[in-house]
């Protein structure tokens, strides 16, 4: 079975200073992953995501993001912190079973961004 | 163009009215779902309709009822429901269902029910 497991609820961060919200996977397979952002009372937009090419991946608005295998790990990281920023983020790891769950999304449970002025 | 389209953006409704909320993608996508998300938490998914046809529903209650009247289209009927079903409701809409392929979310339907 596959999981996803975002280590903190909560980060605080000061404008200006770099982001890491942090996200470690269980798979069998080779995993799909992506990075979506949410907005309060928007829906969700991708960030960024992995499917087996390189493992670091640059994203939207200054984000990028680490596959690494060996530490089954896929941090979110931003060298520098905006205020609009302030978001809930959610890592995301795609069902690979050859089945009627093939596509489906596994969520973890969030990570909520604040950014300080 | 990665849009998807939801409507109403709001919708209040009591416990004996029928509703239905609308998803429209222009991506010729052939894989549309719908969630359901509470606050704080992560979307739950409801149904997947592949190629227009329905091939996961889950364990979904009846007053939800899902239609693809074609490929570019998704409704969700509502009807008698609880005041519990309050909730933002997303579609999303991805190349096929391939493990591989995004998903990509419209702005969601903020659903009260009195």
């Amino acid at each position: 079975a596959q999981s996803v497991t975002q280590l903190d609820s909560h980060v605080s961060v000061s404008e200006g200073t770099p982001v890491l919200l942090r996200c470690n996977y269980s798979s069998s397979y080779s995993p799909s992953l992506f990075w979506y952002v949410q907005h309060p009372n928007k829906g969700l937009q991708l960030l960024l995501k992995y499917t087996s090419a390189a493992t670091l991946v640059k994203g939207i608005n200054g984000f990028e993001a680490e596959f690494k295998k060996s530490e089954t790990s896929f941090h979110l990281t931003k060298p520098s912190a905006h205020m609009s920023d302030a978001a809930e983020y959610f890592c995301v790891v795609s069902d690979r079973n050859y089945g009627g769950s093939q596509g489906n999304l596994i969520f973890g449970k969030g990570t909520k961004l604040s950014v300080k002025p | 163009d990665t849009e998807v389209t939801q409507t109403p953006k709001h919708l209040v409704m009591g416990m004996t009215n029928k509703k239905s909320l609308k998803c429209e993608q222009h991506m010729g996508h052939r894989a549309m779902y719908w969630y359901k998300q509470k606050a704080k938490k992560p979307p739950e998914l409801m149904f997947v309709y592949s190629y227009e046809k329905l091939s996961i529903n889950e364990s979904v209650p009846s007053r939800f009822s899902p239609e693809c009247p074609n490929s570019s289209l998704l409704n969700l009927h509502l009807h008698a429901l609880q005041p519990e079903d309050s909730a933002l409701y997303l579609c999303a809409s991805s190349r096929t269902r391939t493990s591989t392929d995004t998903q990509y979310f419209g702005p969601g339907t903020r659903l009260t029910v009195l």
